[in-house]
């Protein structure tokens, strides 16, 4: 019974593509982010939606995109892939409570990208 | 600006020796705590959190973490370290970010535990 789950654990490809990493959760959380965790093990986080609604969009570079079909959801978009994108990306979701700062936050899996 | 420091990159424990991971926030307001490990090819678990009351928190395989306002730390304890304990743990402190709730994280301690 996973939480939070993360599809493709690891994803290796070429400079330029186009890719997704997919991120499901079945808690019935509100809000659902993607972080990113460089080469250091420095997490930052990129996004945040709650119910569907994109309310955290950090200084991330337009080439990553993500969509929310549904509050269980919330895909990543990366187009273009660059070197520097070579990272582990980490979903996770929480309750909702948005507006304080007590929600808790559970995470996937991550995925790691390796670009070459 | 909020920010969390974990001074230790790197602590060795012997395996059944006591442990303590160091971690300092500065923010502004009052803090809600958490403490995160990720091991070796895991997503990351929560251990524990404060937000209020009893300063001393109790969390899963046996931590504990303790929250001293007047040194802005929020150290992470084990009183004996399992093998299994061998991961990088994160200290995290809840923000605020455009009217919502984030996490800014500290840089990690990767914990080795020597037989």
């Amino acid at each position: 019974d996973t939480a939070v789950s993360q599809t493709p654990k690891y994803l290796v490809t070429q400079m330029g593509n186009d890719k997704s990493i997919k991120c499901e959760q079945n808690l019935g959380h509100d809000t659902m982010y993607w972080y990113k965790q460089d080469s250091k093990k420095f997490l930052k986080i990129m996004f945040s939606y709650n119910n569907k609604e994109l309310i955290i969009n950090e200084t991330v570079p337009n080439r990553f995109s993500p969509k929310s079909p549904d509050k269980a959801h919330l895909n990543l978009h990366i187009n273009s892939l660059e070197l520097g994108d070579s990272a582990v990306y980490f979903c996770a979701s929480s309750q909702g409570r948005s507006r304080v700062r007590t929600d808790t936050q559970y995470f996937g899996p991550g995925t790691r990208l390796t670009v070459l | 600006a909020q920010s969390v420091t974990q001074p230790d990159i790197h602590i060795t424990v012997s395996e059944g020796a006591s442990l303590e991971l160091r971690c300092n926030y500065s923010y502004g307001a009052t803090p809600y705590l958490f403490w995160y490990v990720q091991s070796p090819g895991q997503g990351l678990q929560l251990l524990l959190k404060y937000f209020s009351g009893d300063t001393l928190v109790q969390g899963i395989k046996g931590f504990e973490a303790e929250f001293k306002r007047s040194q802005s730390s929020f150290n992470l304890r084990k009183p004996s370290v399992h093998w299994s304990d061998a991961a990088e743990y994160f200290c995290a402190v809840g923000i605020m970010n455009s009217g919502y709730s984030t996490l800014t994280f500290g840089k990690g301690t990767m914990l080795l535990v020597s037989p």
